[in-house]
């Protein structure tokens, strides 16, 4: 199975900063991979797909790109609501697999 | 629009079979998509559990494959989960999602706790 790490584990950032996480891959998946991100008791939502389309609502501070074994998600001026848990996953290969997620927490 | 439903008992006893079930509305099963089980114990990451399409194809996570089974009944708009011989580490949030790929609608969750 493709192994996804993800990297920092937390992220402290203060709120308008630049915000980078990485996704990296064991094996190639190409560009089929998705960003999600999950705040506190609510489900996973979709945020990017297909390493740098971004999902219906949300704005444009966030993209993503990569393509084989390494990734980033970028968000260019984080708001209040950007606080959350970012989790990769890659959709290349069966069986599906995610990355342990990145903590974007308030510095 | 399209939104999905968990729906089962809250408390498993170990060794035996969680049952879920999710129902789809805003959109006919039978007309396309994988449609899928993650699950996310408390603290932890998400873990993928296995997809269906719509025709009954199957994937499962090979941890649990020997566990798991994953049906679907389009006359109900519905999927639904089995986890055999149940214990502890099981305990977890359940969530149903749409799409094999990228998993583009999810569910709320359900909790699920194993314990006698």
């Amino acid at each position: 199975e493709i192994v996804m790490t993800q990297s920092p584990v937390t992220l402290s950032v203060s709120p308008g900063e630049r915000a980078t996480l990485s996704c990296r891959a064991s094996q190639s998946v190409s560009s089929d991979l998705a960003w999600y991100q999950q705040k506190p008791g609510q489900a996973p939502r979709l945020l990017i797909y297909d390493a740098s389309t971004r999902a219906t609502g949300f704005p444009a501070r966030f993209s993503g790109s990569g393509s084989g074994t390494e990734f980033t998600l970028t968000i260019s001026s984080l708001q209040s609501e950007d606080f959350a848990v970012y989790y990769c996953q890659q959709y290349n290969n069966w069986p599906r697999t995610f990355g342990q997620g990145t903590k974007v927490e308030i510095k | 629009q399209v939104q999905l439903q968990e729906s089962g008992p809250g408390l498993v006893k170990p060794s035996e079979t969680l049952s879920l079930t999710c129902t789809v509305s805003g959109y006919s099963i039978s007309s396309g998509y994988f449609w899928g089980w993650i699950r996310q114990p408390p603290g932890k990451g998400l873990e993928w559990i296995g997809n269906i399409y719509h025709s009954g194809s199957t994937y499962y996570n090979p941890s649990l494959k020997s566990r798991v089974t994953i049906s679907v009944d389009t006359s109900k708009n519905q999927f639904s989960l089995k986890l055999s011989s149940v214990t502890a580490a099981d305990t977890a949030v359940y969530y149903c999602a749409r799409g094999g790929q990228q998993m583009g609608v999810w569910g709320k969750g359900t909790t699920v706790t194993v314990s006698s």
